[in-house]
């Protein structure tokens, strides 16, 4: 068990709805990281929180968000969705914010199918 | 684009056999090499992390080096076990970056008994 936990863990939702994948992070750390695993690709980076703010943006669509709460859980939103939007969603955190050696710990992941 | 390759793709071996994957990154702005475990339905765990061109580390059959200046890390497992089987996944980043990692697609290693 990593200590970063993700809700829901399955999620079945048809085209054009919005959903909210959620994050709470290991104890103590600051820093959330969004990836997607779409088939046949690796783990894509999305969007970094530290401590409240976002600190870096990946391949994220217009159509994605992201924020981090005061208690440092994150939601991951995502609009309008499509098909292919179908994926595997993992938040990660770590203690710092910036490039260092610290592990990033996954969650056991979000799988949303869209229909 | 910054890219990760992993090779074999997969690989299929039988108990007790050694194997070695292989992991290729850009060199130029090079800060940490990460090597993940990740079997399935599970979450990616974490193997090592290195930073120092000829680092080496291991735990228990499991070892990685790292060549930062040909932009290469080598996974090593030493008499595989069936409980081996999982996809190791490769992630760098990038110095000057906020530190999120750049990940291959994986070497899925299955381990017949």
């Amino acid at each position: 068990d990593s200590g970063v936990t993700q809700t829901p863990k399955h999620l079945i939702t048809a085209t054009g709805q919005r959903v909210t994948l959620r994050c709470s992070p290991r104890s103590g750390d600051l820093s959330v990281y969004w990836y997607q695993q779409s088939l046949d690709q690796g783990l894509q980076f999305l969007i970094q929180y530290y401590n409240g703010e976002e600190r870096a943006k990946g391949n994220i669509l217009e159509r994605f968000s992201a924020q981090q709460f005061p208690d440092l859980h994150s939601e991951l939103n995502l609009s309008s969705l499509e098909l292919g939007d179908s994926a595997l969603y993992f938040c990660a955190s770590s203690m710092s914010g910036g490039p260092s050696t610290d592990t990033q710990y996954f969650g056991p992941g979000t799988r949303l199918t869209v229909l | 684009i910054l890219n990760v390759e992993q090779s074999p793709q997969s690989l299929h071996v039988q108990e007790g056999d050694s194997t070695n994957f292989t992991c290729s990154f850009p060199s130029s702005n090079f800060y940490a090499l990460h090597w993940y475990r990740w079997e399935t339905a599970k979450s990616p765990e974490a193997l090592f992390v290195m930073t120092l061109n000829g680092d080496e580390k291991k735990k228990g059959r499991i070892s990685a080096t790292l060549n930062t200046k040909e932009g290469y890390s080598y996974l090593y497992i030493k008499g595989s076990q069936p409980e081996d089987s999982a996809t190791y996944l490769c992630a760098f980043s990038v110095r000057g970056s906020q530190g999120n990692l750049i990940f291959g697609k994986g070497t899925k290693l299955s381990v017949k008994p």
